[in-house]
């Protein structure tokens, strides 16, 4: 079965510019939560989402916004990009219960 | 707020046990999950205690004692793929299991 895949791995912005991040979680699960991870650090929760309505929202700015669509794959926007922005950002899937997170490879953005 | 605090390197070698140690400080605590991640790569989830005590998994276990809001992840029989970065990570009781904080990791590199 195919894991959590997330699309692009790597790309490079500019200040100001705006980017939309997808994730595609495990056949089945109706659970996708957005992290931002700094290079050092553990990762932060941005958006979680579950049956396309949001279920959670982190300490992050209103330029971060998401969405999650009918078949529960989703999109992670960030509008006017600071270079504070880089990091990988990672999405999870997850069937329910427990702590157990499903995490694509991430996205790999680069503010310039 | 929340805090987790962990040791941010830990060495050893093939073959011996190592353990990882973890402190937070979180209001309306639920459980601590661990996850694994080696560079480069995902997140991968490794064990999850709610309730104070050992939770073994195969070379892994984690222990969580509630009341000194400690716990700890336990490998044994160290081989050189679990040089990567652990990170423990707490669920809140008002938040989801989708819903975590992350501590720092600790970089965990065995020597042959």
């Amino acid at each position: 079965d195919a894991g959590v895949t997330q699309s692009p791995t790597h790309l490079i912005k500019t200040r100001g510019q705006q980017v939309t991040l997808r994730c595609s979680p495990i056949s089945g699960h109706k659970s996708v939560s957005w992290y931002q991870q700094v290079l050092g650090q553990g990762p932060q929760f941005i958006f979680q989402y579950y049956e396309k309505e949001e279920r959670g929202r982190g300490n992050f700015p209103d330029r971060f916004s998401a969405r999650q669509f009918p078949n529960y794959s989703s999109e992670l926007n960030v509008n006017a990009l600071l270079l504070g922005d880089s990091a990988l950002y990672l999405c999870a899937s997850s069937p329910g219960g427990t702590g157990e997170l499903f995490f694509g490879e991430g996205s790999r953005l680069t503010v310039l | 707020g929340q805090s987790l605090e962990q040791p941010s390197e830990v060495t050893a070698v093939e073959g011996a046990i190592v353990q990882i140690n973890c402190t937070y400080q979180t209001s309306g605590f639920y459980g601590l999950s661990w996850y694994q991640q080696h560079d480069g790569g995902a997140p991968t989830f490794l064990s999850y205690n709610a309730l104070d005590g050992l939770e073994e998994t195969g070379r892994f276990s984690s222990f969580l004692s509630r009341s000194d809001s400690y716990g700890y992840l336990l490998l044994q029989e160290l081989q050189m793929k679990d040089s990567a970065s652990y990170f423990c990570a707490v669920r809140r009781s008002s938040g989801s299991a989708r819903q975590l904080t992350f501590g720092s990791g600790t970089q965990l590199t065995v020597l042959p």
